[in-house]
């Protein structure tokens, strides 16, 4: 069964300071990878896309990275602001007919001036 | 440009009542995706239209169901509504379809079921 795993489930850290979220799966074959960030009443927004050849990509203080031989991806925020504060979604998608992502739980993260 | 919009944007019903969502993709995208977001669930895709076509459907029963018009403009249906269909329902569109493309989501429809 495709699943993915994220942790921490929450996260409190002070502005400024770095953080790291982690995201496992299982899901095969595998066609690529998406971090969402998700404000309170919002629809999410895309962070990165990775499929299985890039191991890491930057969106401003935002980098994703992927392990395809380990089924790991990490999200790693530098210097937090108190925007950053929201749900971070992992999700995975599938190669083949049946095309349905499966996401994370997400990490609640809050970031405290 | 213009985002993707979705209404209404909240949405109270009763039981057994049957709803009606609509989502305005981003001009010149023709993919449609379609998910549900509950406290317990987290998200879960519903299906995705491509050229008024459903290309992928996710487990849902049968009172879900969708469509996609000509201009890409898509609704989706809920019949006999239940308690647990209280949700959050997000749209999102891609250009040419979800492979590898970054998908934009609309603001999303609250749908509360009394």
């Amino acid at each position: 069964k495709n699943q993915v795993e994220q942790s921490p489930q929450s996260l409190i850290i002070l502005e400024g300071k770095n953080c790291t979220l982690q995201c496992n799966y299982t899901v095969s074959p595998f066609s690529n990878l998406r971090w969402y960030k998700q404000d309170t009443g919002r629809g999410p927004v895309s962070l990165t896309i990775m499929t299985f050849s890039e191991n890491t990509k930057s969106n401003g203080r935002y980098t994703a990275t992927l392990d395809a031989d380990t089924k790991q991806s990490s999200l790693h925020i530098t210097a937090s602001q108190l925007s950053d504060s929201a749900s971070y979604i992992c999700v995975v998608s599938a190669k083949g007919g049946s095309y349905i992502p499966t996401f994370g739980r997400g990490t609640s993260l809050i970031v405290h001036p | 440009k213009a985002g993707v919009t979705q209404t209404p944007r909240y949405l109270i019903k009763t039981r057994g009542q049957q709803v009606t969502l609509s989502c305005s993709p981003i001009s010149g995208h023709r993919s449609v995706s379609w998910y549900q977001q509950t406290p317990g669930q987290g998200l879960q895709f519903l299906f995705e239209y491509f050229s008024e076509t459903q290309r992928n459907k996710g487990n849902f029963p049968g009172r879900f169901s969708g469509r996609q018009f000509s201009n890409s403009r898509s609704e989706m249906n809920v019949s006999t509504l239940e308690l647990g269909d209280s949700a959050l329902y997000l749209c999102a569109s891609s250009p040419r379809d979800r492979d590898n493309n970054e998908q934009f989501f609309g603001p999303g429809t609250r749908l509360t079921v009394l």
